[in-house]
């Protein structure tokens, strides 16, 4: 069985300002790990992917995030933020089917 | 590549009526997945497809659910006797054989009023 817990539901931020948006997992075996964003009424677009290898890893739009097997984090972050990264994030752990978080609302106010 | 296509984008029923949803996924990916996503919460698994083989079913997919991909290459999803908390954002997504990456389509909408 396999569980993601995305801490915060609702992120908001000044644009500039960095943000992180915490994810945590619980799995019997080792899993892949995702952050997706998604937009209003639109699909998820994948922002990175943490298969093997290095655990830092880095996405589209500046985003990177770091692994972290012994606490089982996948924590997202990203220096500054801009307008345009307002949307809903949303962090998955995979083995065949993805199992997904509930989501975080990153709101970036001017 | 055209990525993961589903239609219809939109569908408004009346409870009780009979909806199906088309999931063309990328060409050459043999796994094919369906979610739910409901408001305020992230996407659920409900079902998956390697080639035309259905290997998984959630349990939230009751019997009046049904999904098919007869030729290994598109999917339906099917939902009989529809009730108001089948509203919901369906999702498909498609991957190829040993890459858990899976690719999104844009998404169906369903209301049911």
């Amino acid at each position: 069985a396999q569980s993601v817990t995305q801490l915060d539901s609702q992120v908001p931020v000044f644009e500039e300002a960095p943000v992180e948006l915490r994810c945590n997992y619980s799995s019997s075996v080792s899993v892949y790990l995702f952050w997706y964003v998604q937009y209003p009424n639109q699909g998820l677009q994948l922002l990175l992917k943490y298969l093997s290898g290095s655990t830092l890893v880095k996405g589209i739009n500046g985003f990177e995030a770091e692994f972290n097997k012994s606490q089982t984090s996948f924590h997202l972050r990203k220096p500054s933020v801009h307008i345009s990264d307002t949307a809903e994030y949303f962090c998955a752990v995979s083995k065949g089917k993805s199992t997904f978080g509930d989501g975080t609302t990153l709101t970036v106010k001017p | 590549d055209t990525g993961v296509s589903q239609n219809p984008r939109h569908k408004i029923t009346k409870r009780g009526q009979n909806v199906t949803f088309r999931c063309d996924p990328i060409s050459e990916h043999n796994r094919l997945y369906w979610y739910r996503q409901t408001l305020g919460q992230g996407p659920e698994f409900l079902t998956y497809f390697q080639n035309e083989a259905q290997l998984e079913k959630s349990r939230l997919l009751s019997d009046r659910f049904s999904a098919e991909r007869p030729k290994g290459s598109f999917s339906t999803l099917e939902i009989q006797r529809t009730e108001q908390g089948d509203s919901a954002m369906y999702l498909c997504a498609s991957s190829g054989q040993g890459a858990d990456e899976q690719f999104f389509g844009p998404g169906t909408r369903l209301t049911v009023l």
